[in-house]
């Protein structure tokens, strides 16, 4: 069975340009979460996704913004780019949500470089 | 809301010594744990975790951790390290009441366990 799949692996963009970063959940799993990590902030969750509706959202600005399609896989976009804004940006994918008995799984993480 | 503490940043020992990473968490909901180890420039593994039932759990590679509700903790531990489980290591909660729960794990800030010979 396939992992969660991230692409691109690295990135590096300039200030003030936007980026979109790409999530393929384990086949079967329905919510897809995005996470940010910094050495600063550590882990921090940005949003999730099920069945293409966005349930929850953390504390982002409107730059940070996502999507998910039919087949469950999920873009995560950042507009206007901020130097502040460089980070691994991970996706986990479970069942359900976390709201029962799973567990989620983490892709391989996108590193993001704003220069 | 929840969080979660790590009581250590940075734990170093010797290997074949015994380590225990320590986790603390509040929650005002019932809640689900979990251990994700991380290695240099990749994502996060589960270790292990605890959903119901037992609250002592294990990992395939010699890893546990137990549940102690009344003291809101969640530590690992290990008897014997290896080299290889030089990493960081994260502890994160869920909650089970869905709403703002949705998809949310909440992560402590990590301790990075480095294994010496």
């Amino acid at each position: 069975k396939a992992g969660v799949t991230q692409t691109p692996r690295y990135l590096i963009k300039t200030r003030g340009q936007q980026v979109t970063l790409s999530c393929s959940p384990i086949s079967g799993h329905r919510s897809v979460s995005w996470y940010q990590q910094t050495p600063g902030q550590g882990l921090q969750f940005l949003f999730e996704y099920f069945s293409e509706t966005q349930r929850n959202k953390g504390n982002f600005p409107g730059r940070f913004s996502g999507r998910q399609f039919s087949n469950s896989r999920s873009e995560m976009n950042v507009s206007t780019l901020e130097l502040g804004d460089s980070a691994l940006y991970l996706c986990a994918s479970s069942l359900d949500g976390l709201t029962g008995n799973t567990e989620a799984f983490f892709g391989q993480g996108t590193r993001l470089t704003v220069v | 809301a929840q969080s979660v503490t790590q009581l250590d940043s940075q734990v170093p020992v010797f290997e074949e010594a015994p380590v225990e990473l320590r986790c603390n968490y509040s929650s005002s909901v019932s809640v689900y744990l979990f251990w994700y180890v991380q290695y240099p420039n990749q994502g996060l593994q589960l270790l292990l975790k605890y959903l119901s039932g037992s609250t002592l759990v294990e990992s395939i590679n010699g890893f546990e951790a137990e549940f102690n509700k009344s003291q809101t903790s969640f530590h690992l531990r290990k008897p014997s390290v290896h080299i290889s489980d030089t990493a960081e290591y994260f502890c994160a909660v869920s909650g089970s009441a869905g709403g703002t729960s949705y998809g949310k794990l909440t992560f402590g800030q990590g301790t990075i366990l480095t294994v010496h010979p």
